[in-house]
């Protein structure tokens, strides 16, 4: 009974590339969710997504992020063209349908690190 | 607006003392939830507790226990008898029903338990 899956653990990158951060929910949750957790802050709210719908991209900055959680596979954050304050640890959750009521089920989170 | 306050930043004790963990929390919601997440060295995102806005019944789970008050807007944490393994970052965290499935976290108190 696996829960969130989160890869990879540690991605490092340089200045300009690509990061490709992914999240298999736990299995019968159908709800995702992204968060972000920069040095010495709390975590902050990036999106919400259902299969193949985006449902709450409020705290996705505007440019050079984006996420998907398609039919078959993994969510997938994107990060294109990062930069040094891109590094932070990025956190998956997931829920059943109605169910963050009740709490997330958390990822072990991927720790992007920019040089 | 949400908001969550751990005016804790930090918090070191000696084994086998008591500790409190405070958490403020502000929104105009009636009906709202509260949580608590461990975060141990190791980096992934331990669930705690619930608790819902009508249940200001306090909670013991072993070690664990919960103060609701609502008068004040708190949700407080203690740790009787504290040992190394607490040692972790505990994040506080609220969501209401008309904020859709977004949480708002707190900044985190790190505890240091001294063996």
């Amino acid at each position: 009974n696996a829960g969130v899956m989160q890869n990879p653990r540690h991605l490092v990158r340089r200045r300009g590339q690509e990061a490709r951060l992914r999240c298999s929910p736990m299995k019968g949750h159908s709800h995702v969710y992204w968060y972000r957790q920069l040095p010495e802050e709390g975590l902050k709210f990036m999106v919400y997504l259902q299969k193949e719908n985006i449902i709450d991209e409020s705290g996705m900055p505007k440019e050079r992020f984006s996420a998907e959680f398609p039919k078959e596979g993994p969510s997938i954050l994107r990060i294109q063209q990062v930069v040094r304050g891109d590094s932070a640890a990025y956190f998956c959750a997931s829920s059943p349908v109605g169910g963050a009521d009740y709490g997330y089920t958390f990822g072990s989170g991927t720790r992007l690190t920019v040089v | 607006a949400q908001k969550v306050t751990q005016a804790q930043t930090e918090i070191s004790v000696v084994e086998k003392e008591d500790v409190t963990l405070d958490c403020v929390y502000e929104t105009r919601d009636t009906t709202y939830y509260l949580f608590w997440y461990k975060q141990p060295p190791s980096g992934e995102l331990v669930f705690l507790i619930r608790r819902n806005s009508f249940d200001e019944q306090n909670e013991i789970s072993g070690r664990y226990s919960w103060n609701f008050q609502k008068s004040t807007s708190s949700f407080n944490f203690t740790i009787t008898a504290s040992q190394v393994v607490d040692s972790a970052v505990y994040f506080c965290a609220l969501k209401t029903t008309n904020t859709g499935n977004q949480f708002y976290f707190g900044t985190g108190t790190s505890l240091t338990v001294i063996p």
